[in-house]
């Protein structure tokens, strides 16, 4: 059972527009910034966000976080084929340290 | 550009030690910033584990779940980080990564991480 709670899937036609949520609480998304990673199957987990909306060089502008309260939310606009993957959303607990969600598969149709 | 390469066998026998290094290149493992170990199972999902970094002296921080049986390592002059835990049972089979940096600006990069099955 993962600390943050995200939707296990969710699904686009290329062009649209898939946004993932991440919800926590006050020990964790409410009181610190959240990051977001791709993982590709058989690959490591690459950051694609980080404090809440900032995108690490290289990083598509087609991707955008935002958190609002113990809520965090991760948009894909423009999905294209290769956006298929899993997305997990993580932030620090105070106590549990490094939480992450469960992951949401994203399936481009 | 800083890489990750991990090492360490893929098999560990029920209350064992399971150990895997983590090799730096591109950066230091006394520089200003944190050596994460992180592993993932379907279980348990992404789990952070540990992490180590230098300021003055070394420091430790380890997931609660883990606290009692983890001992993360620096080792400068190989340039590297090492994981070690202890009494492994069949629920820390995972694929275990390292990364680098702190939470506020991300984790990475990544290792390419290592499948360990804990079994006789």
């Amino acid at each position: 059972q993962s600390v943050l709670t995200q939707p296990p899937s969710a699904s686009g036609t290329p062009g649209q527009t898939v946004t993932i949520s991440c919800s926590g609480s006050s020990s964790n998304i409410g009181r610190t910034t959240v990051n977001w990673y791709q993982h590709l199957p058989g690959t490591a987990p690459k950051l694609l966000i980080y404090a809440n909306d900032q995108r690490p060089s290289g990083v598509p502008d087609r991707f955008s976080g935002s958190k609002s309260g113990t809520s965090a939310s991760l948009a894909i606009s423009g999905l294209q084929p290769e956006d298929e993957a899993d997305y997990y959303c993580e932030a620090w607990d105070d106590g549990l340290n490094g939480v992450f969600g469960g992951g949401t598969k994203v399936t481009v149709l | 550009q800083v890489q990750l390469q991990q090492s360490g066998p893929g098999l560990v026998k029920p209350s064992q030690t399971l150990s895997l290094t983590c090799a730096i290149s591109g950066d230091s493992v006394s520089s200003n910033t944190a050596w994460n170990w992180i592993r993932q199972s379907p279980s348990r999902g992404l789990e952070w584990l540990g992490r180590t970094y230098y300021g003055s002296k070394w420091y430790y921080d380890y997931a609660v779940s883990v606290k009692s049986r983890i001992t993360v390592t620096a080792d400068t002059s190989k340039n590297q980080f090492s994981l070690h835990l202890n009494s492994v049972t069949p629920e820390d089979t995972a694929v275990y990564y390292c990364a680098r940096g702190y939470h506020a600006n991300g984790w990475s990069p990544w290792g390419q991480g290592t499948l360990v099955t804990v079994s006789s």
